[in-house]
């Protein structure tokens, strides 16, 4: 089946820096979300982004599909940003089941 | 609206017994997923239903797990039998079809606890 790894596995940050969170994936894809993973455990959308670039407030996503890889970047970190980011993939035959990174593990100070 | 709903939200059940997991998806969603996430690991897919019927059910363990989807909204994951390895956040997810173009989006999730 398809891969996913995320790289960095831990990141540690000071309020206010910004910083960037890589996914390569193996083969082609349908979809490819990012999801936050709260200290409840509530995994919260954060993009749909298969290809393309995407922004939504302080966060942004590109995914070069051809490459097989996704960035998903955060900007003027806030330690409400804290927690586990995921990267998921639904693979070229494989529809409907999401393939999940191990994720990174973003801890932000005040 | 509402989200996807997970009930109960915390099962703790011994060794060999019986346990069921509900899911309330999001209303008017016909894509229904459940996963498994395992202490400091990512979600790993169970089964996926479009409608009633499960259109994959590749990752379900073995014959211990089963789910049903009767009227093509609330889902059930029963486990039997249970064992010490069961022990895992169990996630629900929906969509609004079987295709992609929004994402899946996931409940609180069950946290089962097999003595």
């Amino acid at each position: 089946g398809i891969q996913v790894e995320q790289s960095p596995p831990d990141l540690i940050l000071q309020e206010g820096a910004n910083s960037t969170l890589r996914c390569n994936f193996s083969d082609s894809v349908n979809n490819l979300q990012w999801f936050h993973q709260n200290p409840w455990g509530q995994l919260i959308n954060l993009f749909y982004i298969p290809s393309g670039t995407k922004q939504n407030g302080r966060l942004s996503a590109t995914t070069v599909a051809t490459e097989r890889y996704s960035l998903l970047y955060i900007s003027s970190s806030q330690t409400t940003d804290s927690g586990v980011y995921f990267c998921a993939v639904e693979g070229g035959t494989s529809y409907g089941k999401l393939t999940f990174g191990q994720g990174t593990i973003l801890t932000v100070h005040p | 609206g509402a989200g996807v709903s997970q009930t109960p939200s915390n099962k703790v059940t011994e060794k060999g017994k019986y346990v069921e997991l509900r899911c309330d998806p999001i209303s008017g969603h016909t894509a229904l997923y459940w996963y498994r996430q395992s202490l400091g690991q990512g979600p790993e897919f169970l089964i996926y239903f479009q409608g009633t019927g499960a259109a994959d059910d590749s990752g379900l363990p073995n014959d211990r797990f089963f789910a049903v989807r009767p009227e093509g909204s609330v889902s059930t994951l029963k486990i039997q039998r249970t064992e010490r390895g069961d022990s895992a956040v169990y996630l629900c997810a929906s969509s609004p079809s079987g295709g992609p173009e929004w994402g899946q989006f996931f409940g609180p999730g069950t946290r089962l606890t097999v003595l």
